[in-house]
């Protein structure tokens, strides 16, 4: 019973280039959550899907970023013409169908994106 | 031991005591909190949660006390072992977001 799955661990661009983090939720989990954490702080909520929906992407910068979540297939952050500023660790979570705040979120061990 | 959360981030306690970790959330109409652990290279771990019409709620070696009146959250850790030293991330959940708090850094000294 696999838990949340992201690929890569870590993932180094140089400034300019694109990054694609995937996210695989958990089996039976229709909600996903994308979250940064930069070192010694905590998690910052970014983008909260569902399938083929954002539902709220209140914490996402206005411009390079960007989400998805596709009715097949993981969920996709997207971020272009990096940064140095974007590196740091990018989480994903995903609840089950009930969502929403009913029912704990559970975690995968995050992309490690490093700009050069 | 005991910490007071994100004026207190780190809290170093002796293997077999109990460890209280504190935290103060912001939004009084926040009605389900989370505590997780989260250790170096991996994501958050879940391990209690609390719904805001109680005021407590036990697991295995962990307790966890809401107090809505001054919104204040706090994780017992009972015969704290080594195995406990990580960063322990309280949760609200308002709406569609989870906010997380900035995190205690638990060490257990042997």
């Amino acid at each position: 019973n696999a838990g949340v799955m992201q690929n890569p661990r870590h993932l180094v661009r140089r400034r300019g280039q694109e990054a694609r983090l995937r996210c695989s939720p958990m089996k039976g989990h229709s909600h996903v959550y994308w979250y940064r954490q930069l070192p010694e702080e905590g998690l910052k909520f970014m983008v909260y899907l569902q399938k083929e929906n954002i539902i709220d992407e209140s914490g996402m910068p206005k411009e390079r970023f960007s989400a998805e979540f596709p009715k097949e297939g993981p969920s996709i952050l997207r971020i272009q013409q990096v940064v140095r500023g974007d590196s740091a660790a990018y989480f994903c979570a995903s609840s089950p169908p009930s969502g929403g705040g009913n029912s704990p979120l559970h975690f995968g061990n995050g992309t490690r994106l490093t700009v050069t | 031991g005991e910490s007071v959360g994100l004026h207190l981030p780190t809290l170093s306690v002796q293997e077999g005591d109990n460890s209280i970790i504190n935290c103060a959330y912001s939004n009084s109409a926040s009605d389900y909190f989370i505590w997780y652990k989260q250790e170096s290279g991996k994501g958050p771990q879940f391990i209690i949660d609390i719904r805001s019409n109680m005021d407590k709620r036990q697991g295995q070696r962990v307790t966890v006390l809401l107090n809505k009146t001054v919104k204040h959250l706090s994780l017992q850790i009972a015969a704290t072992q080594p195995g406990d030293s990580a960063v322990y991330f309280c949760a609200e959940n308002t709406g569609n977001q989870f906010y997380f708090g900035t995190g205690t850094s638990l060490t257990v000294i042997p």
